[in-house]
């Protein structure tokens, strides 16, 4: 079936350093959508990209998606310690099952 | 999130009884689905719901049952439960099933002793 690979599965970084986690699909996806989940909380959406090499930004967060539809990464600049959490890619493939998998998740610590 | 409510919050339940949770939604969507959360694994798919009475199975739904007779009430029933269904169950609704993103409830954290 469909898999969706996220990584790194952890990652700490100093507050004001950057992040960067990655999503890697084994088949082409039609749309990929990220979430945030805080701890002790429950996901959240943040976006979604549909169109082959789509980039979007909000705020210090940037969120890309590959030229093949297979990849997208989450980035973020300058992180604080409001950004700590587990953020989560899911996609849909393209041409079949039309339910989100998700990935298991990068989860961002921040020292402040 | 305001729109979807999950009950109970917490529960712990005994190896063998059938435990059922709940999931309200106040936004009139058509799409309801049940994901179970547990370390290493990320979000699970149990069962979803396309409409009153259309449901259908997720990649996890051994042990689990649903029913939708209402478009606002998805309910998530344990016909036995096992401590392996031990786990945080998160309801999510969304307006369609591509193109928008899920709203999650705020979870049951159930165990199974």
């Amino acid at each position: 079936g469909q898999q969706v690979m996220q990584i790194p599965q952890y990652q700490h970084v100093q507050e004001g350093e950057d992040f960067t986690t990655y999503c890697n699909s084994s088949t082409t996806l039609s749309n990929i959508q990220w979430y945030k989940q805080r701890p002790g909380g429950h996901p959240v959406f943040l976006i979604q990209l549909v169109k082959s090499g789509e980039v979007k930004k909000q705020k210090r967060l940037t969120f890309q998606f590959g030229e093949a539809k297979k990849n997208s990464s989450l980035h973020i600049t300058a992180t604080q310690t409001t950004d700590v959490g587990t953020y989560f890619c899911a996609g849909r493939t393209q041409g079949g099952s039309e339910k989100l998998v998700f990935g298991k998740g990068t989860k961002l610590t921040v020292n402040p | 999130d305001a729109g979807i409510t999950q009950s109970p919050r917490h529960k712990v339940t005994e190896t063998g009884t059938p435990v059922t949770l709940r999931c309200h939604q106040t936004e009139n969507h058509r799409y309801m689905y049940w994901y179970r959360q547990d370390p290493g694994h990320g979000l699970r798919l149990i069962h979803y719901s396309y409409g009153v009475k259309d449901t259908d199975k997720g990649e996890v739904s051994d042990g689990y049952s649903v029913s939708r007779s209402k478009t606002e009430d998805f309910l998530l029933t344990l016909e036995s439960a096992t401590s392996s269904q031990t786990s945080v169950y998160f309801c999510a609704i969304s307006e369609s099933d591509r193109g928008y993103g899920y709203t999650f409830g705020s979870g049951t954290r159930l165990t199974v002793v």
